[in-house]
């Protein structure tokens, strides 16, 4: 397992148009993340699953994004209607089940809306 | 919302100790202290975690204060592959879930 797999890593979309992005965890691990990050700032935490349940969604989160993990592996974050706020790095992150164990960070999908 | 309060850049020289300050000080009593890394066009990367006591690891130390409102983080030799910005992040429980909340981070830069 070479680790967390993030695809694509750049998309460039115009705006008003929907995009999706992948995210692949390390295969054992039960709760997947996703994260937004602007230049210079900190990831902001979005939602996260523990299996394919989504547990946990940010007040970031509007209704113009949708994430989903079907079967518990791979996860998916839709963003509709794309505005040029959207762009960011959306990065992504998967952990084993118990708490307080480290996240290991795929390298992100940088979206561009112009 | 936890926060962590870090100053905005270090500077260092190469093959000597950094310590890294991060204050905390409306921590819980439950709330992990996590510290990442974060190298340019890369995804964070965890270096060290703790609660209460001091830890070790290959990495770097984390030497937590006693009344856990602050702590440093340790990297005893730093190299150039070190220069990174890193996150004093606090992991928080909210409703028995877990999340991260990130600060702004340290820009780390290491002089030759």
């Amino acid at each position: 397992d070479t680790g967390v797999s993030q695809d694509p890593r750049h998309k460039i979309t115009k705006r008003g148009q929907n995009v999706t992005f992948r995210c692949d965890p390390i295969s054992e691990h039960n709760r997947l993340y996703w994260y937004r990050q602007t230049l210079g700032q900190g990831p902001e935490f979005l939602t996260y699953f523990q299996n394919e349940a989504q547990l946990e969604k940010s007040r970031l989160l509007s209704d113009r994004f949708s994430a989903e993990r079907p079967k518990g592996s791979f996860s998916t974050l839709e963003i509709q209607r794309t505005e040029q706020g959207d762009s960011a790095m959306y990065l992504c992150a998967s952990s084993q089940r118990t708490f307080s164990i480290e996240a290991f960070f795929g390298q992100g999908t940088r979206l561009t809306v112009v | 919302d936890a926060k962590t309060t870090q100053p905005n850049s270090m500077e260092s020289n190469e093959e000597e100790p950094v310590h890294l300050p991060c204050n905390h000080s409306t921590i819980s009593g439950t709330d992990y202290i996590h510290w990442y890394r974060q190298l340019p066009s890369q995804g964070p990367e965890y270096v060290i975690h703790g609660l209460t006591s001091n830890v070790n690891n290959r990495m770097a130390s984390l030497a937590i204060a006693e009344d856990r409102k602050s702590s440093t983080l340790i990297l005893h030799r730093a190299t150039l592959r070190d220069a990174a910005v890193y996150y004093c992040i606090l992991a928080t429980t909210m409703d028995s879930n877990y999340q991260l909340i990130w600060g702004a981070g340290t820009k780390l830069i290491i002089k030759p």
